[in-house]
């Protein structure tokens, strides 16, 4: 399974809401799609689960929703760690693949 | 608390071999689904490897036949050996717990293959 994310990048200021999006090539069944959040230099974190469900710690002010090939990962206000790079993942089928990556980045 | 410490990152010529490990705490490798995760420098996200119980092994297609991923439940350690490494193959190697979801992600071991 193909995911395809945009934009590629995400100009915003502190505060502001971040919409991205995750188009899979085929549907991913269950909602098997997860967000993680890779913030410079460190490693990938999970944010998201079964396209909706938040990791442990992650607060609610990021939401993933979404179905079938359509997914969205939505943060309400930026907050400084915020600014990163976000990767949706399907793990519907083996390999395991992951988006291209949108970075979200300071205006 | 849930820790994975990867070592044995380097420089190594192509055609070499090497052998990755990862150290976890806080839980047992021996009953969790243990990854290897790859990124590229400045790009993306590459799943690599999974071993899950009685040690059942899948790879990506573009590793198969060249890495394998193995465990010592003994160390609580899981291994990822590279041979015939290429160019493409220098990325961070992270190492990763889950099916599928991975919940928990170790610092990475850079690993360059160069001559």
């Amino acid at each position: 399974i193909v995911l395809t994310q945009s934009p590629g990048t995400l100009s915003l200021s502190p505060g502001e809401r971040a919409t991205l999006s995750c188009r899979a090539s085929q549907t991913v069944s269950n909602d098997y799609l997860a967000w993680y959040r890779q913030n410079p230099g460190q490693a990938p974190r999970l944010l998201i689960d079964g396209a909706s469900n938040r990791a442990t710690g992650i607060p609610d002010r990021i939401s993933g929703s979404g179905s079938g090939t359509d997914f969205t990962l939505t943060i309400s206000r930026l907050e400084p760690e915020d600014f990163a790079v976000y990767y949706c993942q399907q793990y519907v089928t083996s390999p395991w693949t992951f988006g291209q990556g949108t970075k979200v980045e300071i205006k | 608390e849930v820790q994975l410490v990867e070592s044995g990152g380097g420089l190594i010529h192509p055609g070499g071999s090497l052998r990755l490990s990862c150290a976890a705490s806080g839980f047992s490798v021996s009953i969790h689904y243990m990854n290897w995760v790859r990124q590229a420098p400045g790009k993306g996200l590459e799943w690599v490897s999974v071993i899950y119980s009685g040690d059942t092994t899948y790879y990506a297609d573009s590793v198969k036949g060249r890495f394998a991923i193995s465990r010592d439940t003994s160390k609580n350690t899981v291994y990822l050996h590279m041979n015939s490494l290429r160019a493409d193959d220098t990325a961070v190697y992270y190492c990763a717990r889950g099916w599928g979801i991975f919940d928990h992600w170790g610092q990475g071991a850079r690993v360059t293959v160069s001559s």
